[in-house]
């Protein structure tokens, strides 16, 4: 089955500690992307890569980092840097053309830290 | 700069119709997409509007004004299995098909 995932579901953490969250696609996808949601509110983008080894910050990128070694993975790791990072996290994928836009989105990660 | 506006909350009961408008300004528009998101859940995506005019899709439709920076979902037959978020996200092929997502709508359907 073609989906994107994402590992784990909940994750707590102590404040000051790194985090990492996975995110992986085999829908063969050239574009994903990281996205925080807080409760009663929309999305915002975090990072979002265009291709391998490539990617550009979204809207509020501070405290975040991602990688893009592969084309099926697209971790995002939240530093000690972000000053309230217990959220709902959220990765997509996508295919985009001139006429068409979908994103798929895995089911989520949701830190607390404590 | 970029705006996007939805209502925060619609409520209907079930066999309506509901109609939740999307007005934007953003740059790089290439299209007008919505998603639909159960408490809890993951956004799944449910049209894309490249063009002016209504697409439909089974019970759900939307339309699309580029010259006025407008859109709607339209929502036939409700069920009560559709109350959830519903956000409507301007974006496309400009930066990897990078979309902005508002604070979406809350559609309450009521027995």
């Amino acid at each position: 089955d073609g989906g994107i995932t994402q590992s784990p579901k909940y994750l707590f953490r102590k404040e000051g500690q790194n985090v990492t969250l996975s995110c992986e696609q085999n829908l063969n996808h050239d574009a994903m992307y990281w996205y925080r949601q807080d409760p009663g509110q929309g999305l915002r983008l975090i990072y979002y890569s265009q291709i391998v080894n490539d990617f550009q910050k979204g809207d509020i990128a501070e405290g975040y980092s991602v990688s893009r070694e592969k084309k099926e993975s697209f971790p995002l790791t939240v530093t000690s840097a972000q000053k309230n990072p217990t959220a709902f996290y959220l990765c997509a994928s996508g295919t985009y053309t001139l006429s068409y836009n979908e994103q798929f989105f895995g089911p989520g990660t949701r830190l607390t830290v404590l | 700069g970029q705006s996007l506006e939805q209502p925060s909350e619609v409520t209907a009961v079930e066999g309506a119709i509901v109609q939740i408008n999307c007005t934007y300004q953003t740059s790089g528009f290439y299209g007008l997409s919505w998603y639909q998101q159960h408490d809890g859940g993951a956004p799944t995506f449910l049209s894309y509007n490249a063009l002016d005019g209504l697409e439909e899709t089974g019970r759900f439709s939307s339309f699309l004004s580029r010259s006025d920076s407008y859109g709607y979902l339209l929502l036939q037959e409700l069920q009560m299995k559709d109350s959830a978020s519903y956000f409507c996200a301007p974006g496309g092929q400009t930066n990897a098909g990078k979309s902005t997502f508002g604070d979406g709508t809350t559609l309450t359907v009521k027995p």
